[in-house]
């Protein structure tokens, strides 16, 4: 049963240090996503990725929040330094286009998400 | 852009009982995916059901099933003899070309023994 997994599932660390979350899609998926959940704003996407390049992450603080994708296996998003508000769920996706493998096209499969919070 | 609506913040269904949630989306693309996520007390999104806006036929799944009107715009989940487990957050997506999903703000659905 193929899944995206998220690590770490929970995080809790101080204002100011540097958190990376991680994620490894579903094999043969060539498109990766990141969202934040919170209960003010819902869910929020940050980036995604098509085939490891990065297509969008307007969603993003770019002073603190950067998304890469070393691998086609790994996605990672981290944030330097960390903040209270940064505190959330931190969800990733992934997906395939037409013609490709490893479900449905154009659907997200989501993991199970990373609960960060910021003291 | 395209936007989703949920226009119910909350439902209530009792056991056995079916119950409908309601959505709506605007966008001028003739060719996009709608899809309902649920998101039970784990936060894990949970793929429910999924319709394609070129298929006429209403997708189902089990006990799930979709009203899906495209002219009217709207997409709205049936879900038959309710359990306790369907007990959850139920997003609303819609896709189209190469965007990511865009959600609904959510309906949370209570399930009463």
């Amino acid at each position: 049963d193929a899944r995206v997994t998220q690590t770490p599932r929970h995080k809790v660390t101080e204002m100011g240090q540097e958190v990376t979350m991680r994620c490894q899609p579903i094999l043969g998926h060539n498109t990766v996503f990141w969202y934040r959940q919170t209960m003010m704003q819902g869910l929020e996407l940050l980036a995604y990725f098509r085939n490891r390049a990065p297509l969008d992450d307007s969603g993003m603080p770019k002073d603190r929040f950067s998304a890469e994708m070393p691998d086609a296996t790994l996605a990672t998003l981290k944030i330097q330094p960390s903040e209270p508000r940064d505190s959330a769920v931190y969800f990733c996706a992934s997906g395939s286009t037409p013609g490709l493998a490893g479900g449905k096209a154009d659907t997200q499969y989501f993991g199970p998400g990373t609960r960060l919070t910021v003291l | 852009a395209q936007t989703v609506t949920q226009s119910q913040p909350e439902m209530s269904v009792q056991e056995a009982e079916t119950v409908t949630l309601s959505c709506t989306y605007d966008t001028s693309e003739s060719d996009y995916y709608l899809f309902w996520y649920k998101q039970p007390p784990s936060r894990q999104m949970i793929l429910v059901i999924r319709q394609e806006a070129y298929k006429q036929q209403n997708a189902t799944e089990n006990r799930f099933s979709v009203n899906f009107q495209k002219a009217a715009k709207s997409f709205s989940l049936k879900i038959s003899d309710s359990q306790l487990g369907d007990a959850a957050m139920y997003f609303c997506a819609y896709k189209g070309g190469n965007t990511p999903l865009v959600f609904g703000k959510g309906t949370r659905l209570s399930v009463i023994a």
